[in-house]
């Protein structure tokens, strides 16, 4: 069965560390997404990308870059990683059904910082 | 701009009480897409359901069902009969002609305990 998995699944840092979080579709689809989950914040867009070579900024993409140099992988990177990034990221893919696009998410990654 | 918002945080409730979950949205598109997602505690995201903006008939499966009402913009989300397995974090969310449909925009969530 196709799928979407996140590795790692938790993961603690030290502060100022570059830190990258895998992200795998095997579903073929050109878009794909990474968010992060905060209380009181629900879920933020980082980054996302509509195909190969295509990445576009969120609403949270401070300290955050992506690369898409195919089309199953957006690894996301924290340049240097901040307590204020602790939290937990999500990636999502979709493709369209009809009009609507379909978003599968990955189980999440937990990222502490200290 | 879009907006999604769960006023609710929390919700408290005894199995078999109903619950309804509060969702309110803000687009300017006239054609756009309403979601429910469920995390339970083991933190996976969960489809429940999706509605477009021509489609203002309710929906009901099961336990579940949801009120669509584009006067208000809102789309809540009713469980009849709660049970304990219904504890989790939902959210609403909003995708938007302008992004393609391509890009969701979440609430904040709200968590639901159901105690025996």
């Amino acid at each position: 069965d196709a799928e979407i998995t996140q590795s790692p699944r938790h993961k603690i840092t030290e502060t100022g560390r570059q830190v990258t979080l895998a992200c795998h579709q095997t579903w073929n689809h050109n878009n794909m997404f990474w968010y992060r989950q905060d209380l009181g914040h629900g879920l933020r867009l980082i980054h996302y990308s509509y195909g190969v070579h295509d990445t576009n900024k969120g609403e949270v993409s401070d300290g955050y870059s992506v690369s898409r140099s195919n089309t199953e992988d957006l690894p996301l990177t924290l340049e240097s990683a901040a307590s204020s990034q602790t939290s937990v990221y999500f990636c999502a893919s979709s493709e369209r059904v009809g009009t609507v696009h379909e978003a599968f998410f990955g189980q999440g990654t937990r990222l502490t910082v200290v | 701009a879009q907006k999604v918002t769960q006023a609710q945080t929390e919700i408290s409730v005894v199995e078999k009480e109903d619950v309804t979950l509060d969702c309110v949205y803000e687009t300017r598109d006239t054609t756009y897409y309403l979601f429910w997602y469920k995390q339970p505690p083991s933190g996976e995201l969960v489809f429940l359901i999706r509605r477009n903006s021509f489609d203002e008939q309710n929906e009901i499966s099961g336990r579940y069902s949801w009120n669509f009402q584009k006067s208000t913009s809102s789309f809540n989300f009713t469980i009849t009969a709660s049970q304990v397995v219904d504890s989790a974090v939902y959210f609403c969310a909003l995708s938007e002609f302008n992004t393609g449909f391509q890009k969701l925009v979440f609430g904040t969530g709200t968590r639901l305990l159901v105690s025996p």
